[in-house]
């Protein structure tokens, strides 16, 4: 099956600061990664995602990008601010059925 | 606005026990999910199923069955609770004809004492 590493574990940047978290993934079949963000006591959600036809994604202060050949896409967040601070989850999928998660990366964002 | 609900926040339980968490979404999804969430180890599969009366294994389901009689209900159960077991567990649910991934709820903090 699917296998998806996430770096880093944990992420520790100044507010205004740009952060970046990379996952690679391991079945080339895989064609949607979605990003979700889980707050405090919250279930996760989806703050993201990008398709294998696209290399790119923005919506305002968050993108991902996707490089299907090396497979692995990443985050960016740029401009941070505290409430940032959350856990991010990536995920690799065929189609959309049974994701396959990374561990996860904890941001924090320091005012 | 969508939602997938799980019963409850917190639970106790004592070894042994029959645990049921219970999970409903009013989406009309066809597809739900059952992941257990531990520290350092992400999300993990426990068992999900794509219509009513069918589920799947995922790659953890050992001590745990499910159950889906009806398209918005599907439940978790453990048949006999043990400490391992004591966990965050996340429902999910999905559509293929939606445009977007899985919908979660809010999770269930279980502790099995």
């Amino acid at each position: 099956g699917e296998n998806v590493e996430q770096h880093p574990s944990t992420l520790s940047v100044q507010e205004g600061d740009s952060a970046v978290i990379k996952c690679t993934y391991s079945d080339s079949a895989s064609n949607y990664f979605p990003w979700y963000k889980q707050e405090l006591g919250k279930g996760p959600q989806l703050i993201i995602d990008i398709r294998s036809n696209v290399g790119e994604k923005k919506d305002q202060r968050i993108a991902v990008t996707l490089n299907k050949t090396a497979k692995h896409f990443s985050l960016h967040i740029t401009e941070t601010q505290p409430e940032d601070s959350a856990v991010y989850f990536c995920a690799a999928s065929l189609g959309f059925n049974k994701f396959y998660f990374g561990s996860g990366t904890k941001l924090n964002v320091k005012p | 606005d969508v939602k997938v609900t799980q019963s409850s926040r917190y639970l106790v339980k004592r070894t042994g026990e029959k645990v049921f968490l219970e999970c409903v979404q009013d989406m009309d999804h066809e597809n739900m999910f059952w992941y257990r969430q531990d520290p350092g180890l992400g999300l993990r599969l426990i068992y999900f199923s794509y219509d009513v009366k069918m589920k799947e294994k995922g790659d953890i389901p050992e001590g745990y069955s499910v159950s889906r009689e009806k398209k918005e209900r599907f439940s978790l159960i453990l048949e006999s609770a043990s400490t391992n077991q004591t966990s965050m567990y996340l429902c999910a649910s999905s559509s293929e004809t939606a445009n977007y991934g899985y919908t979660f709820g809010s999770g269930t903090r279980l502790t099995v004492v």
